[in-house]
């Protein structure tokens, strides 16, 4: 059965920093792999998709990256914002079937002003 | 485009009271929808997912006469929580499929919370 892990579990950083979300999962056989921001009591707003055949994404100052052998993607965000403060979720989409996304705990990430 | 809405944002009820949620995908065709529920600072468990026109597919420890999803049109899916409980309270949140397409497009959520 799939598993995705995230760590850290929280994280808080001066506003500007650049940082690395970390996202492991233990079957390397996925379809795809999104992250998500989730604003507080709000729903999920889809960032980056990482096909299983691509090694990375970008869009503006977040890059996501994928090693599929090794069970990995990062999320990696330039010169953080306070408006970045969220929890950043990982999901991937198991290889077979019509299957939904499996879900890790996230990363709640604050950015202080 | 790909928008899933859900309504009720928010929902308040008695206990032993029935709740249907509905999540429409509003300009696409939604062959799959997909039914989670996050507790506070949890992340999303999946309950079930539905094709149109089939029986859901519930998940291991999901009674499926308490939550009743009903997927009639490749636009719309219900969730019914019967005689809900405060142990019900939750954040329930809907997904969509369309086929031969990659990605699962999210409603905004409804809080449900049983007094």
């Amino acid at each position: 059965k799939q598993e995705v892990t995230q760590i850290p579990a929280a994280l808080s950083v001066p506003e500007g920093e650049n940082l690395v979300l970390n996202c492991s999962f233990t079957d390397s056989a996925i379809y795809n792999l999104q992250w998500f921001r989730q604003d507080p009591g709000k729903g999920l707003t889809s960032l980056l998709l990482i096909q299983s055949s691509q090694r990375e994404q970008t869009s503006g100052r977040l890059n996501a990256s994928l090693d599929k052998s090794s069970g990995r993607s990062t999320l990696y965000i330039a010169a953080s914002q306070p408006g970045d403060s969220a929890t950043y979720l990982c999901a991937v989409r198991p290889e077979s079937g019509n299957t939904p996304l499996v879900f890790g705990k996230g990363t709640r990430l604050s950015v202080i002003a | 485009g790909a928008v899933v809405s859900q309504h009720p944002s928010r929902v308040i009820c008695k206990s032993g009271t029935s709740v249907k949620i509905e999540c429409r995908s509003l300009d696409f065709q939604a062959t799959t929808m997909f039914w989670y529920r996050q507790f506070p600072k949890q992340s999303l468990m999946l309950m079930a997912t539905s094709n149109e026109g089939s029986k859901a597919t519930y998940e291991q420890g999901v009674e499926k006469d308490k939550f009743l999803i009903n997927h009639a049109s490749l636009t719309l899916s219900t969730l019914t929580v019967t005689s809900a409980h405060p142990e019900d309270s939750s954040f329930y949140i809907c997904s969509a499929r369309r086929a031969s397409y990659n990605e699962q497009f999210f409603g905004p959520g409804t809080r449900l919370t049983v007094l």
